[in-house]
């Protein structure tokens, strides 16, 4: 079984500053990592993926995130925060193992960043 | 291309009725899912089609829920007797094959039940 552990249901930054949003998995198989991102009254969007190639991953609008499997962690992160980069992200697992990849979801960090 | 396109965008019903949802997949896209996102129990998996093999149903919260998908495309997700607890907002995602890890959300319809 796979589950997904996202620290922090919120994380205040200003405009300029770092972003770290936190996530462990738990997975007995290798797994699948997301990193989708939600914006207001809107579904979800795909920020990156970890399938098993490099270890850092490169996203869309400058995110990116480290698989460590010592740590089993999937942080996500950002050099320097943006206005619109307020939202809900949302950290999600899929086992590699099955017939399909169903995705179990952490339960979403909401992101705020002050000018 | 267009994504994946969900109606209504909005639903507003009474405890009791029966409601459907329906999602329109990304073209090409075989397999298709459906999620619900709820304030008490975050974004859970409901069921999964693959072409016109038989569903996943293993997510589906109780026998009032039910899905189908038409010639392996458009798919409707009906909900019987509508309850409270059933409010949430219901996504539907697609993905292509030999890339299932990668799924595609729709925007999602907001099911409201009074």
């Amino acid at each position: 079984a796979q589950s997904v552990t996202q620290l922090g249901s919120h994380v205040s930054v200003s405009e300029g500053a770092l972003v770290l949003l936190r996530c462990n998995y738990s997975s007995s198989v290798p797994p699948y990592l997301f990193w989708y991102v939600q914006y207001p009254n809107q579904g979800l969007q795909l920020l990156l993926k970890y399938t098993s190639a490099a270890t850092l991953v490169k996203g869309i609008n400058g995110f990116e995130a480290e698989f460590k499997k010592s740590e089993t962690s999937f942080h996500l992160t950002k050099p320097s925060a943006h206005m619109s980069d307020a939202a809900e992200y949302f950290c999600a697992v899929s086992a590699t193992n099955t017939g399909f990849q169903k995705l179990v979801f952490g339960t979403g960090t909401r992101l705020l960043v002050s000018p | 291309g267009a994504g994946v396109s969900q109606s209504p965008s909005n639903k507003v019903t009474e405890k009791g009725k029966d409601v459907e949802l329906r999602c329109d997949p990304i073209s090409g896209h075989t397999a298709l899912y459906w999620y619900r996102q709820s304030l008490g129990q975050g974004l859970e998996f409901l069921i999964y089609f693959q072409g016109n093999s038989a569903p996943d149903k293993s997510g589906l919260p109780s026998d009032r829920f039910s899905a189908e998908r038409t010639g392996g495309s458009v798919s409707t997700l009906t909900i019987q007797r509508t309850q409270q607890e059933d409010s949430a907002v219901y996504l539907c995602a697609s993905s292509y094959p030999g890339q299932q890890e990668t799924q595609y959300f729709g925007p999602g319809t907001r099911l409201l039940v009074l």
